[in-house]
């Protein structure tokens, strides 16, 4: 089936230290890639999408690039914030009609300052 | 401001209740959705709908309903068939398809049985 997998946290940082998320996934076809990151007390919010092998999403300083061949969407930013304290869940659409995202089970991040 | 609201924040209820969360947006969005939130666990989509009067099974569906009668709003109640309610809701609404538009999510509803 469908499945998105991360890298484990908790992930602590300094600020300005560079981050790297990691994401694979499972699916067949050619599905549609998204972070969405959930800051503290909030609901998850859309950061970045890509949708289709090669397409690089951005926004906010992230950045994250689809790779086919390796069945990977990870998470980047060359420079973090303490504003970047937050929860990031990587997740995939399947081609076709359907309406399920799938997620990851998501990557806890602290900067500290 | 637009945007979701889900009421109430916390809720406190005990085994064999059925209970009712709340979503109501003002972003006249088209489909809605609801997820669960586990510890250590990603998102699961319970139920959703693209249409008023109309709405469809995720993958977590039994022991949950829900109704569509208007645009803005999408209650799921969890009935006392659910054998694990304890968990963190949160509402969700795209303007058209999830494929098309970004999921906007409300700020959750932590729901606690004892």
């Amino acid at each position: 089936g469908n499945s998105v997998t991360q890298m484990e946290g908790p992930v602590t940082l300094s600020e300005e230290a560079f981050l790297t998320i990691n994401c694979t996934y499972t699916a067949t076809g050619y599905p549609s890639l998204f972070w969405y990151v959930q800051y503290p007390g909030e609901g998850l919010q859309l950061l970045l999408k890509a949708t289709k092998a090669d397409d690089k999403g951005s926004n906010k300083g992230f950045e994250a690039t689809y790779r086919k061949e390796t069945t990977s969407f990870h998470l980047e930013k060359g420079s973090v914030q303490v504003s970047d304290s937050a929860v990031y869940f990587c997740a995939l659409l399947t081609q076709g009609g359907s309406e399920k995202l799938v997620f990851g089970k998501g990557t806890k991040l602290t900067v500290n300052p | 401001d637009g945007g979701i609201t889900q009421s109430p924040k916390y809720l406190f209820r005990k085994e064999g209740q059925n209970v009712t969360l709340s979503c109501e947006q003002n972003l006249n969005h088209d489909a809605m959705y609801w997820y669960r939130q586990d510890p250590g666990q990603g998102l699961r989509l319970i139920y959703y709908s693209q249409i008023v009067n109309d709405f469809q099974k995720g993958d977590i569906a039994e022991g949950y309903s829900v109704s569509r009668e208007k645009k803005e709003s999408f209650p799921l109640t969890v009935t006392s068939a659910q054998k694990n309610p304890t968990a963190f809701y949160l509402c969700a609404s795209s303007a058209t398809t999830v494929r098309n538009s970004p999921l906007h999510f409300g700020n959750g509803t932590r729901l606690t049985v004892t």
